[in-house]
């Protein structure tokens, strides 16, 4: 039983840089979750996906962010033109097709270091 | 607007002595309760949940929360810690796409 995995589980870039990090979710959960944790805070929702649609996201997900999910599988979440305040560890949870029990099982995370 | 506190940001006990993290919530309605456990580095894992019935819930890890209604609260607790229970300790409600975190508690072991 494999659980959620995040790809990389580092990344350093240089400021106006363009990064992607992907996510795969538990086989058959239907819901994903990308989440943002600065150091010494919790977790902050970023967007949600049911299947391959994208249903909300965050107003902390400005223009720069962009995240989908083609096949209702694995899911993308890509920032254009880093700046320095986007370093942070970006989380990536899912959970499945189960009304009322809202269990989100989190991957490792990705680690981002903006220079 | 749903939110959590938890007071504390670092916690320090002796291994084998006992520990309460403390947890206030703010919810309209009956809420859904977590609380995680991450340790550095890495993601986040799920100790227990709450969502209805018996208000105290037993957890992984030899973990228990008590919900309390009449004080928005949602302490976790164990009775002895061991040093590999140092890590950061994260209470949340919610659920789906309406998941709120506290800022957590950072928990030190002391030999």
């Amino acid at each position: 039983d494999t659980g959620v995995s995040q790809d990389p589980r580092h990344k350093i870039t240089k400021r106006g840089q363009n990064v992607t990090f992907r996510c795969d979710p538990i086989s058959e959960h239907n819901r994903l979750y990308w989440y943002r944790q600065t150091l010494g805070q919790g977790p902050e929702f970023l967007t949600y996906f049911q299947n391959e649609a994208q249903l909300e996201k965050s107003r902390l997900l400005s223009d720069r962010f962009s995240a989908e999910r083609p096949k209702g599988s694995f899911s993308t979440l890509e920032i254009q033109r880093t700046e320095q305040g986007d370093s942070a560890m970006y989380l990536c949870a899912s959970s499945p097709p189960r009304a009322l029990e809202h269990e989100q099982f989190f991957g490792p995370g990705t680690r981002l270091t903006v220079l | 607007a749903q939110s959590v506190t938890q007071p504390d940001i670092h916690i320090t006990v002796s291994e084998g002595a006992s520990l309460e993290l403390r947890c206030n919530y703010s919810y309209g309605a009956t809420p859904y309760l977590f609380w995680y456990v991450q340790s550095p580095g890495q993601g986040l894992q799920l100790l227990l949940k709450y969502f209805s019935g018996d208000t105290l819930v037993q957890g992984i890890k030899g973990f228990e929360a008590e919900f309390k209604r009449s004080q928005s609260s949602f302490n976790l607790r164990k009775p002895s810690v061991h040093w590999s229970d140092a890590a950061e300790y994260f209470c949340a409600v919610g659920g789906g796409n309406d998941m709120r975190f506290g800022a957590g508690t950072r928990l030190t072991v002391k030999p």
